[in-house]
């Protein structure tokens, strides 16, 4: 089983609707979670953190975190094209070291 | 501007020919790290360092080494590279121990070795 886990999609939604992201962790001991977001070709870039259990809002993004269910996810409202992206999960474990998941590539449809 | 640096962005290579990726980062962190990236595989870490002189392995270290002589800097070097080592590369570095608190990525760098 894969340490941290995303569907990898692609993931296509309509411009204007809300796109959810999910992802799932094994390390019960992981603190700390992050949502990544990374065009083509080009660098991953850090959108949003969280770091206990509940939502967090940013702007048009809101990431959700259950430690219980070892499930966190991130939800783009009024998706834009500008939005299609690969989203990457990352979780911070007991080793206090980053893994990612895969990734979830996004398509915003105009 | 606050960044971390790689270099160089692109780079085609023969196998067996030692090669160095340089890594700089302007903002005082702690912490670096080295990934790769491959397709379906996501990004795996190869090597990270806590500080000056403090290194240890990540998931996929071998066929790789680095060093961390100065804070700024953490090159990545392959001694030996082979086919397999072809990949998209990124440095990373954060305030602290790189978990807590995400990560500023650099541009990042596309090796082919042939």
């Amino acid at each position: 089983q894969k340490e941290v886990e995303q569907n990898s999609g692609p993931l296509s939604v309509p411009e204007g609707a809300i796109a959810s992201l999910n992802c799932t962790y094994s390390d019960r001991g992981s603190q700390s979670f992050f949502w990544y977001r990374q065009y083509s070709g080009k660098s991953p870039e850090l959108i949003m953190s969280i770091y206990s259990n509940g939502d967090k809002e940013d702007g048009r993004f809101t990431a959700q975190l259950n430690k219980a269910s070892q499930y966190v996810s991130l939800l783009i409202r009024d998706s834009q094209p500008s939005d299609s992206a690969t989203y990457l999960c990352a979780v911070s474990g007991s080793a206090r070291q980053l893994t990612f998941g895969s990734g979830t590539q996004l398509t915003v449809l105009p | 501007e606050a960044q971390v640096t790689q270099n160089p962005r692109y780079l085609i290579t023969v196998t067996g020919k030692k090669l160095t990726v340089t890594c700089s980062q302007n903002m005082n962190h702690e912490y670096m790290s080295w990934y790769r990236q491959d397709p379906g595989l996501g990004l795996r870490q190869i090597y990270y360092s806590m500080n000056v002189e403090v290194t240890d392995k990540g998931d996929v270290p071998e066929g790789y080494k680095v060093s961390r002589k100065e804070k700024r800097n953490f090159p990545l070097i392959l001694e030996s590279p082979s086919p397999n080592q072809t990949s998209l590369y990124f440095c990373a570095s954060s305030f602290g121990v790189g978990g807590n608190y995400g990560y500023t990525f650099g541009s990042g760098t596309r090796l082919t070795v042939v």
